[in-house]
């Protein structure tokens, strides 16, 4: 079965530059969720879009932006990089925002950046 | 506040030695309680969805349980494939979700 597909699985930036991260949610999933994940902590909630409009909004810096396009994939667009944006970053995908059984988020592999 | 807490932070067990997680909450219109389980480097797998006090859910060792203030991870008979840090998170009324830090269970042939 398809899952959701994110790239890079790896980016190594300097700090102060830019960085993109795309995501391709499961077929028909309508919603993506971002997450940042540092070492040893839980996920913390980003940004999420339903129907390619924002539609909840975390702890996402004003340096970050992230937009989901026609075709339902998502960028999370990342500027000024500090070394603190070092994680790992997991975007997830689901079938509505309902809290219905179809609301199980599915996540993909993650995408590791290094800010050096 | 909205909290999700997690016990223990870390379990050892020794093979086909059972034993629970804990997950206790406090939200306002809670939709949802999700357990998954995260390896290392890699992105949390969806384990059980539970959406009302009293509702059970298994699935191979496991058994997730839910309260109107905690939810139970049972562990039966566990293998070393079964190490790995489980997450519990909360589905807020406006659909977002409320992570615990996570238990790291690690089993030992």
């Amino acid at each position: 079965a398809a899952g959701v597909i994110q790239s890079p699985r790896h980016l190594i930036k300097e700090k102060r530059e830019t960085a993109t991260l795309k995501c391709y949610p499961i077929p028909r999933h309508d919603t993506v969720y971002w997450y940042q994940q540092g070492p040893g902590q839980d996920p913390q909630f980003l940004i999420s879009f339903y129907e390619k409009m924002q539609s909840d909004k975390g702890s996402i810096p004003d340096r970050f932006s992230a937009q989901q396009f026609s075709d339902y994939h998502s960028e999370l667009n990342m500027s000024s990089l500090e070394l603190g944006d070092s994680a790992l970053y997991f975007c997830a995908s689901s079938l509505g925002r309902g809290g219905t059984g179809a609301n199980v988020l599915t996540f993909g592999a993650g995408s590791r950046l290094t800010v050096l | 506040e909205d909290q999700v807490t997690q016990s223990p932070e870390a379990l050892r067990l020794q093979e086909g030695e059972s034993s629970s997680l804990n997950c206790s909450y406090t939200v306002s219109g809670l939709r949802g309680l999700f357990w998954y389980r995260q390896d290392p480097g890699k992105g949390p797998e969806f384990l059980f969805t539970l959406y009302s006090a009293g509702e059970e859910k298994e699935k191979e060792r496991l058994k997730a349980t839910l309260t109107k203030k905690e939810s139970f991870l049972h562990i039966t008979a566990p293998k070393p494939e079964d190490s790995a840090t489980y997450l519990c998170a909360v589905q807020h009324s406006n659909y977002q979700l409320i992570w615990g830090a996570g238990t790291k269970l690690i089993i030992k042939p």
